[in-house]
């Protein structure tokens, strides 16, 4: 059975820091591109960023380009995504989700159930 | 960047047929999937490459694309499809990912 569990989320300040994690399990972790997808509320789903199999391409969305970073721990079976400067507008649930391919982004076949990010003073 | 547009919202009886247009430039040329989401809920592919119905999904699910248009169509709606659901494509131009703005499902 696949599983993806997120954490990493809570309340952070304007301009601060968080890092996400989410630990995988039930499928070939190595052979599968990776994705962070988010909603904000009262907002849709809004694509954040990719990485490829084997963590060597990275794929962000314009609007956090520059301030998050995604990587992969394919030893530990872990996604992670570092998200820096964060705004209000950040604040969203973050789902990783599984994507059906190795490199570039098709579709996220698994999700988890995602970890909330608050950004506030 | 690329867009894909969805009305915000459907309303439909229950046992009638709900259809979800995503408006897309030339959206036929690309690949389009679709998601559900159900308030509380992590979201859920119920069609990818415009038309494959992943296992567990309904029959009643089903979706094409051509020209300007992808649609997501649930026949014999009941009240367990009120859900949000999103396209998506993978804009090759800009390596972006892009969902449709969504459209809420609401059964009568």
């Amino acid at each position: 059975e696949v599983q993806l569990v997120e954490s990493g989320g809570g309340l952070v300040q304007p301009g601060g820091s968080l890092r996400l994690s989410c630990a995988a399990s039930g499928f070939a972790f190595s052979r599968s591109a990776l994705n962070w997808v988010r909603r904000a509320p009262g907002k849709g789903l809004e694509w954040v960023s990719t990485v490829s199999d084997s963590g060597a391409s990275t794929y962000y969305a314009a609007s956090v380009r520059g301030r998050f970073t995604v990587s992969r721990d394919n030893s530990m079976n872990t996604l992670y995504l570092q998200m820096n400067s964060l705004r209000a507008e950040d604040t969203a649930i973050y789902y990783c989700a599984k994507d059906w391919g190795t490199r570039t982004p098709n579709y996220s076949d698994y999700w988890g159930q995602g970890t909330q990010v608050t950004v506030s003073s | 960047s690329y867009v894909l547009t969805q009305p915000p919202s459907v309303s439909v009886a229950p046992g009638k047929t709900a259809v979800i247009p995503c408006g897309g430039d030339n959206i036929g040329r690309k690949s389009v999937h679709w998601y559900q989401q159900r308030p509380g809920q992590a979201p859920v592919v119920v069609m990818y490459y415009d038309t494959d119905r992943p296992s567990g999904v309904p029959e009643r699910f089903s979706g094409s694309n051509s020209g300007n248009t992808a649609t997501l169509t649930i026949s014999r709606v009941e009240a367990g499809d009120e859900a949000d659901y999103f396209c998506q494509v993978w804009d090759s131009v800009s390596d972006e990912v892009v969902f449709g703005g969504g459209t809420k499902v609401t059964v009568l």
